[in-house]
């Protein structure tokens, strides 16, 4: 069974650089899209990336230009590294897998719990 | 990018009833219509994709519909552990966007 698990500090100061992990077990990073999507408290979702586990990246316009996901194949991991956060950054972010081998369906089968991610001096 | 609105955003519904909820794309998504379920404290769960097929270990219950731009999903009879909020999803095009959800709650 696969799974995955989001990690990083629970609290980012304004105009600093957000950091998750996530590690999967019970299975392999490759052959896979892997995607980072987050929900502020109390509302909705919202798709940020995915990367293939060979590096190929995609991200939501609205969020490109502060947005870093990187892939660690001998760790299992992926990453996420969002720069100058402000307050509207404050959410549950989650790390999740798409459900076909090789394919960027935009579908995910596997998540991890998510992590709370805080943005306040 | 698509915007996908869903209606209404709360339904108070009392358990063994059935229940529609609507979802409305601002441009076509052809067959490409996903719903979560996110129970509370919990990730989201893929219920249905491709518009009508269940995901696996979805009940039969569960039932989705429609094409182009409106869609539906439909619980035939509340169980307790259905009282949560649902999301639809368009994946048809990048980036990928969801509706605001809809919360079924207990009447």
């Amino acid at each position: 069974q696969v799974q995955l698990q989001e990690s990083g500090p629970g609290l980012v100061k304004p105009s600093e650089t957000l950091s998750l992990t996530c590690t999967v077990s019970g299975g392999s990073i490759n052959n896979y899209y892997w995607s980072w999507i987050r929900q502020p408290p109390g509302k909705g979702l919202e798709w940020i990336g995915y990367i293939y586990y060979s590096g190929t990246t995609n991200y939501n316009p609205s969020l490109k230009s502060r947005v870093t996901i990187s892939v660690d194949t001998s760790k299992n991991q992926f990453s996420l590294k969002l720069t100058s956060v402000t307050a509207a950054d404050t959410a549950v972010y989650y790390c999740a897998r798409d459900s076909t081998a090789t394919v960027a369906g935009g579908l995910w089968d596997y998540w991890g719990q998510g992590a709370l991610v805080t943005v306040s001096s | 990018e698509i915007v996908m609105t869903q209606s209404p955003a709360t339904l108070s519904v009392s358990p063994g009833e059935r229940v529609t909820l609507s979802c409305r794309a601002s441009q076509s998504v052809t067959g490409n219509l996903a719903w979560y379920q996110q129970r509370p404290g919990q990730a989201p769960r893929l219920l249905i994709y491709g518009v009508s097929t269940r995901a696996t270990g979805i009940p039969a219950r569960f039932t989705g519909s429609g094409s182009g731009t409106r869609f539906t999903l439909t619980i035939s009879s509340l169980q307790s552990e259905d009282f949560a909020v649902y999301y639809c999803q368009q994946y048809n095009n990048w980036p990928l966007t969801f509706g605001g959800g809809t919360k079924l709650e207990i009447k």
